[in-house]
């Protein structure tokens, strides 16, 4: 069974940047044409996807947030990673790594996430 | 981008009801690339629909999706404990991909 976990920092001061990783085990992050994706959910709101990355590196971003979105992969250690930087409080959020179906850019399996504070 | 508007914003049943959840898009969902999800706090979200109407995996039939164009429905037929919760639905028509604000079943 395919797990995925995040990690990071659970407290990034203002105008610095989140770094954000997840460690996928049960499966090979490049053994499959999978994307697999960021996805982030602020207190008391819905779900908003960030970005997604291709085995082979490709990514493609969120225009709302493309500026300051990097995602990037490691299929040595099995994880991606996402970096936003010169956060804000509107960057507080629970954050969740997740791949999609393969059939569609839907979500199948997603990590518990993790809860992100912006405070200095 | 899509904008997802899901209604109603919260839904009260009791255990047994029959639950109907709008979800309406503002320009067409081509190919009814449309996804619900549940969410319970503290979990990872859980895939229940994909392409409109296809129940994911290990999904229980009391759950179903319907609809296409700008309008789509989750039907869950007869609520049990384990499913009071928020639904969330999905469009990946069209990047970037869009949630809805979601719609809250609680318990009456």
């Amino acid at each position: 069974q395919l797990q995925l976990q995040e990690s990071g920092p659970g407290l990034v001061k203002p105008s610095e940047t989140l770094s954000l990783t997840c460690t996928v085990s049960g499966g090979s992050i490049s053994s499959s044409s999978y994307y697999w994706g960021w996805i982030r959910q602020p207190p008391g709101e819905g779900l908003e996807w960030i970005g997604s990355i291709f085995y082979s590196g490709s990514a493609y971003y969120n225009p709302s947030l493309k500026s300051r979105v990097t995602i990037s992969i490691d299929t040595s250690k099995n994880q991606f990673s996402l970096k936003l930087s010169s956060v804000t409080a509107a960057d507080a959020a629970v954050y969740y790594c997740a791949r999609e179906s393969g059939l569609g850019s839907y979500y199948v399996y997603w990590g518990q996430g993790t809860l992100v504070t912006v405070s200095s | 981008e899509i904008v997802l508007t899901q209604s109603p914003g919260t839904l009260s049943l009791s255990p047994g009801e029959r639950a109907t959840l709008s979800c309406r898009a503002s320009q067409s969902v081509s190919s009814s690339y449309l996804a619900w999800y549940q969410h319970k706090p503290g979990q990872a979200p859980r895939l229940l629909i994909y392409g409109a109407s296809s129940r994911a995996t290990g999904i229980p039939d009391r759950f179903s999706g319907s609809g296409s164009g700008t309008d789509f429905t989750l039907t869950i037929s007869r609520l049990e404990p384990d499913d009071f919760a928020v639904y969330y639905c999905q469009q990946y028509t069209s990047s970037p991909w869009t949630f809805g604000q979601g719609t809250k079943v609680e318990i009456k």
